[in-house]
């Protein structure tokens, strides 16, 4: 499978435990996004980076959430303390360094918080 | 207001009609997306204008730079064309997508 792989596709958790979900983007794509989606509405950008470097974050990223890329592979986005407002389903994807090509997605974590 | 402002919100044709969906956008841009999102959240990129018409099997989107305007159109549509078609856009001031809040199209056979 040559896509972008998240991992894992469904969490569920007790409210105040902490979650950790994995991207693997497209080996040769150097750009990766992460995104949160609530039932009926578009996607809410949380944060960007470009190889490993972390270009660009929302304002909910500076709490509880944290995302990485150490080595400018894979990368991980963290909940810490969730709240049931946290559920929601949390996309990641990734773009080639040519500036030609869109995005492609993974199939998304969908977290339910209770 | 939103940014960027799609039309219609809910489609609703018959199998072999021909379909357009609209996307309106207030800011600058480098690139305008049109992508396409079954249920249970699979989201696949359609296309990536940032000018002229683009076209792929019997979809076909074009983007008006001026009137800052794009249009997504199917052709013969199908039921397998049934899902949410989303506008989004790169804005010149950041790296983010500015989505529109998406158009459900549902093909009747």
């Amino acid at each position: 499978d040559t896509g972008v792989s998240q991992d894992p596709r469904h969490k569920i958790t007790k409210r105040g435990q902490n979650v950790t979900f994995r991207c693997d983007p497209i080996s040769e794509h150097n750009r990766l996004y992460w995104y949160r989606q609530t039932l009926g509405q578009g996607p809410e950008f949380l944060t960007y980076f470009q190889n490993e470097a972390q270009l660009e974050k929302s304002r909910l990223l500076s709490d509880r959430f944290s995302a990485e890329r150490p080595k400018g592979s894979f990368s991980t986005l963290e909940i810490q303390r969730t709240e049931q407002g946290d559920s929601a389903m949390y996309l990641c994807a990734s773009r080639p360094r040519v500036a030609d090509y869109g995005y492609t997605f993974g199939s998304g974590t969908r977290l339910t918080v209770v | 207001k939103n940014e960027v402002e799609q039309s219609p919100q809910n489609l609703t044709a018959q199998e072999g009609e021909f379909i357009t969906i609209n996307c309106s956008y207030s800011v600058g841009i480098s690139a305008l997306h049109w992508l396409q999102q079954h249920p249970g959240g699979g989201i696949v990129s359609l296309f990536m204008l940032s000018s002229g018409k683009k076209k792929h099997g019997r979809l076909i989107a074009t983007i008006n730079i001026q009137e800052k305007h794009s249009s997504l159109h199917i052709t013969a549509s199908h039921p397998r064309d049934s899902a949410v078609y989303i506008c989004a856009v790169r804005a010149y001031s950041n790296y983010q997508l500015i989505w529109g809040a998406g158009t459900k199209l549902i093909i009747k056979p």
